[in-house]
């Protein structure tokens, strides 16, 4: 599976939007984009993800570039519990064809009031 | 059960000793994870069940380090001759065959004495 690189940690004031952005430039035609994220004392939790077209959900929008090189993550309303270890993850998906699921170090996102 | 459940919630055992962890995964997911996280760390894949599939072991760290999955339900992630080094957070994770979503327990906090 592709590696990813994502900045170490960042803040955002609560009620603003927080954009998490990942690289992923060795991503492989059938590999798709995933989002965790891990609160403090708690197993990770499903984000979104996406294969090449923008995707939104209830959560959170996943903004993927042209090339696929990169993808933002679009929280549009952080709030106090969004405060949290974002995890961008490259996967191999599909019918009998599922890739493991590799964390890397994660984007510790800090929503202060 | 409505979600992944890992037994026991909070292992200690002295250094030396054999140790199972317990996953009962999600009824009728296919896969099922294991992962480490040591204090402060990412998570760390360890094995990976996908049905019939031969299990992707390249994440253990070594021959201590086994787990299987009976009936393609329950897992057991055994430890033996436990170190130090081995205190962790072990998380199970289950997902129906090539669906995106991968769903955590709480995992088991094990510290060795």
């Amino acid at each position: 599976d592709a590696k990813t690189t994502q900045p170490t940690s960042m803040d955002c004031a609560e009620g603003r939007a927080a954009n998490l952005p990942c690289n992923h430039s060795t991503i492989s035609g059938n590999e798709y984009v995933y989002w965790y994220r891990q609160i403090h004392s708690q197993g990770p939790q499903y984000i979104i993800h996406g294969l090449k077209n923008n995707e939104t959900n209830e959560m959170a929008s996943l903004i993927i570039t042209e090339d696929r090189k990169s993808s933002t993550l679009i929280l549009p309303h952080a709030t106090l519990r969004d405060t949290a270890v974002y995890y961008c993850i490259v996967r191999v998906m599909g019918r009998g064809n599922t890739g493991k699921l590799i964390f890397g170090q994660g984007t510790t996102l800090q929503v202060k009031p | 059960g409505a979600g992944v459940s890992q037994s026991p919630s909070n292992k200690v055992t002295e250094k030396g000793k054999d140790v199972e962890l317990r996953c009962d995964p999600i009824s009728g997911h296919t896969a099922l994870y294991w992962y480490r996280q040591s204090l402060g760390q990412g998570l760390e894949f360890l094995i990976y069940f996908q049905g019939n599939s031969a299990p992707d072991k390249s994440g253990l760290p070594s021959d201590r380090f086994s787990a299987e999955r009976t009936g393609g339900s329950v897992s057991t992630l055994t430890i033996q001759r436990t170190q130090q080094e081995d205190s962790a957070v072990y998380l199970c994770a289950s997902s129906l065959a090539g669906h995106t979503e991968a769903f955590f327990g709480q995992g088991t906090r094990l510290t060795v004495v």
